[in-house]
């Protein structure tokens, strides 16, 4: 059974910085992995898609790269904001179902 | 722009009542989701449709039923309202191809249930 698991669990870091949030999946088997935003009270706002096939994608001061084969996706954040701070979910799409399992979540904070 | 509408953002029920919870998106996913959430256990998956009448239990499907009966909407049922269902409930929908167009699972906005 595919279990997603992030770390650090929170993060707390002033404005500027950049930083990097971490996500781990137990079964390589995966058509996808996207990373999600949600800010608090509110619904999952998808923030970047990558097919298995792919390392990396980029939208704007964000990056998310994955290796399938190790099991890992890092989402890195460039010049941090306030308005980023929110929890950010990866999910991973089997390749064999329909289903997306999603990971605890990283709750983000960026001070000014 | 793809919209998943929960009915209900804040519901406060009785124990042992009856309680529905309505989904509709407007995209013809074929694919829809109920998933609760509760703090430090993230998002677990109640029960998925991938067709109209048509449903599978997720992770946690005791003291939950749904209903399919139309494409765009998915209801969720408490048959009868306990406490410790006093969650965040979170529907979503896709569509199930493999091509881009299923790639993406999209949400609504939640539905806050607090059961007394």
């Amino acid at each position: 059974k595919q279990e997603v698991t992030q770390i650090p669990a929170a993060l707390s870091v002033p404005e500027g910085e950049n930083l990097v949030l971490n996500c781990s999946f137990t079964d390589s088997a995966i058509y996808n992995l996207q990373w999600f935003r949600q800010d608090p009270g509110k619904g999952l706002t998808s923030l970047l898609l990558i097919q298995s096939s792919q390392r990396e994608q980029t939208s704007g001061r964000l990056n998310a790269s994955l290796d399938k084969s190790s099991g890992r996706s890092t989402l890195y954040i460039a010049a941090s904001q306030p308005g980023d701070s929110a929890t950010y979910l990866c999910a991973v799409r089997t390749s064999y179902g329909q289903n997306f399992v999603f990971g605890p979540g990283t709750r983000l904070s960026v001070l000014p | 722009d793809v919209k998943v509408t929960q009915s209900s953002r804040y519901l406060v029920k009785r124990t042992g009542e009856k309680v529905f919870l309505e989904c509709v998106q407007d995209m013809d996913h074929e694919n829809m989701f109920w998933y609760r959430q509760d703090p430090g256990l993230g998002l677990r998956l109640i029960y998925f449709s991938y067709d109209v009448k048509m449903k599978e239990k997720g992770d946690i499907p005791e003291g939950y039923s749904v209903s399919r009966e139309k494409k765009e909407r998915f209801s969720l049922i408490l048959e009868s309202a306990s406490t410790n269902q006093t969650s965040m409930y979170l529907c979503a929908s896709s569509f199930s191809g493999r091509g881009a167009a299923g790639n993406t699972i999209y949400f609504g906005e939640g539905s806050w249930l607090t059961v007394v």
